[in-house]
Parts: C-alpha cells; structure tokens; sequence
C-alpha cells in the first residue's frame, strides 16, 4: 500500500478483555516498530521488528502484551486481560533499512479505550 | 542504556525564529531523526542528520554534533501551523538493537499570533 495502515482505528474495549491491534507495514520495509502514546505524553517504545532476526521486545510493559510478525510483512499487537491503564494510542511505524538513512513511516494508530 | 532529553516546551511568535534543542547519550549511533506531530495526528518525518554540520529544508533546518551529543530542529518564519510537537528520534546501530529508533519524550512548541 501507499503508507502504514493500522486497524481498527479506535476500540473500546471492557477491561478484562483480549484485543488485537493489526498493522500493514508499506511493502518491503524490513523494520516495524510498535509504539505507545498516552494524551500529551512521548512515544513509549514496546517492540522492535527487524528482518529475519529476534524482535526487541525490551519495551513491553508486562507479559499480557505479546506481538508477531507474519511472513515479515503484517504485525498483531496482543493484549490480553486489559486494563485502564492500558488506554492509549498504539502507533505502529515501518522503515526500509539500508545502511544508510531511511525514516521511519508512522500508521494513524489505533485508539484504544478500556472501559 | 539510551537518553534523549530535549525541552517539554516552548512558545514564540509568528514570523519568529525558534530553536528546539536535543541531546542524546546512547551506546551507538547510526543518525538522528526530527519529527512534527499534530496533536490527534500521527508523527511525520522532518529531517534526518548522520554527519555533522547543519541540513537546511525549506523553513526547517536541523544541526548535529556527535562529538557533543546534541542537535537542534531550527523554525525560521513561523506560522501559526506550526504549533505542534516536535520529536528528536536516534538510531541506533548495535547489536540486537540495531536500527531501532528512540525518542525523546517532544517539545510542545506554541506558536502565538
């Protein structure tokens, strides 16, 4: 596709509940990242996919939060058992990596809500 | 382990010029990045520096000096679309982390008529 596209865009979701945030990387970007953003707060990064090797997953908060990537191409952010601190938006990003500079492309995000 | 301190925020005038300052301690370095984001909005790419010495685009222009960890995101003419936060992002180039960006937390700049 022409950019990062995430889905669904919100979600509202009753705590104690299992979500799953998807991500479509532009096609052919080697790396994806996940990150997360609370209302007026920086990007806290979760997990980092890059090629074939075993993702960073240095930045997820607890183990209720998992990620894979399928064939190197679309990612799923799990969360289960969801709580309210776990309302936030999740931004999803993907990049060409060459040594040399490329940038990061953001998704809109997905907008979650625990209820 | 990585740090990213850049100010939580600034305000200037419309036609002004601003300055928004980064400094960074990580254990590798591969190149750093700057990016605007609207609130509701997702981060969208300004500049990229990974030599010293000043990138100039348009309005914006970006510095970096690696030898002192720090760069600056520089606003000429501004407008009052401007107003936005601004993210200082480095890549870094080691080991398992290799290429992952980190970002400090952003400068909320508020542009004023």
């Amino acid at each position: 596709g022409a950019g990062v596209s995430q889905s669904p865009s919100n979600k509202v979701t009753e705590k104690g509940k299992d979500v799953e945030l998807r991500c479509d990387p532009i096609s052919g970007h080697t790396a994806l990242y996940w990150y997360r953003q609370s209302l007026g707060q920086g990007l806290e990064f979760l997990i980092y996919f890059q090629g074939n090797s075993a993702p960073d997953k240095s930045g997820l908060p607890s183990d209720r939060f998992s990620a894979e990537r399928t064939g190197g191409s679309v990612s799923t952010l799990t969360i289960q058992r969801t709580q309210q601190e776990d309302s936030a938006v999740y931004l999803c990003a993907s990049s060409d990596w060459l040594p040399v500079d490329t940038e990061a492309f953001f998704g809109q995000g997905t907008r979650l809500t625990v209820v | 382990g990585q740090n990213i301190d850049q100010p939580t925020e600034m305000t200037a005038t419309e036609g002004a010029i601003v300055q928004i300052n980064c400094t960074y301690q990580t254990s590798g370095f591969n190149g750093l990045f700057w990016y605007q984001q609207h609130a509701g909005e997702a981060p969208t790419f300004l500049s990229y520096n990974v030599l010293d010495g000043l990138e100039e685009k348009g309005r914006f222009s970006s510095f970096l000096s690696r030898s002192k960890g720090y760069s600056y995101l520089l606003l000429k003419e501004l407008q009052m679309k401007d107003s936005a936060s601004y993210l200082c992002a480095v890549r870094a180039d080691r080991g398992s982390t290799l290429g992952r960006l980190y970002f400090g937390r952003g400068t909320q700049l508020t542009v004023w008529p």
